[in-house]
């Protein structure tokens, strides 16, 4: 069964810190691994996806299948950043699930 | 395109009533999602559909919900009775599935937010 794990509900940071949200993941194939951000009052939308390979807002993550897991990263956080952020899964038929979600909380 | 349209915005009810959540999808995107946020679970895929077929109704926690998908433009997520647990925010999502360079890319709604008295 496929399972999308954020062990961290709230982190909290001071800005200018590294930011490491936490990602497991467990599926039997091949999954495509995405991040969902949700800030203040707008709508839910796709930060970066593993296939991409791409830096977004400072933010990466990479797929690591040893560990099944795909964190999400970035060197030195803004306060900007705050937000939910979500990780999500999809399987190869087109199910798409999420974990419960980290809220990021930047400290000025 | 005026992106992914949920109605209501709001919807505040009595224990026993009957609740309708409407989605608009992007025209061309040919799978609909509608997935359930809560502080506790955070996001719960309810059900999902393929060219307006229901794929996946697991997440459908009981008989109480259903959905349904008519045409490509429209959905429903319908709970009879309601109860005060239902009390979340329902979002609808689409994408264009599994083609091309945005395969598997969910466009959110902004959501439903039920209260159940």
């Amino acid at each position: 069964a496929q399972r999308v794990t954020q062990p961290e509900k709230l982190l909290s940071v001071f800005k200018g810190a590294p930011v490491e949200l936490k990602c497991n993941y467990s599926y039997s194939g091949s999954p495509e691994l995405f991040w969902y951000v949700q800030y203040s009052r707008q709508r839910l939308q796709l930060l970066l996806r593993h296939i991409s390979r791409e830096s977004i807002k400072g933010f990466t993550a990479d797929l690591n299948k040893g560990e099944t897991s795909f964190h999400l990263k970035k060197p030195f956080a803004q306060e900007e950043d705050s937000a939910m952020y979500y990780c999500a899964l999809t399987s190869s038929a087109s199910k798409i699930i999420f974990g419960s979600g980290t809220r990021l909380s930047i400290r000025p | 395109d005026a992106g992914v349209i949920q109605s209501p915005r709001h919807e505040v009810t009595e224990m026993g009533q009957e609740v309708t959540l409407r989605c608009k999808p992007i025209s061309g995107h040919n799978s609909l999602f509608w997935y359930r946020q809560t502080m506790m679970r955070g996001l719960e895929l309810l059900i999902y559909f393929n060219n307006n077929v229901p794929i996946d109704d697991s997440g459908m926690p009981e008989d109480r919900f259903s959905a349904k998908m008519p045409n490509a433009s429209f959905s429903t997520l319908k709970i009879q009775p309601s109860e005060p647990r239902d009390s979340a925010v329902y979002f609808c999502a689409s994408s264009l599935g599994r083609r091309g360079s945005g395969a598997n890319v969910l466009t959110f709604g902004a959501g439903s937010r039920l209260t159940v008295l």
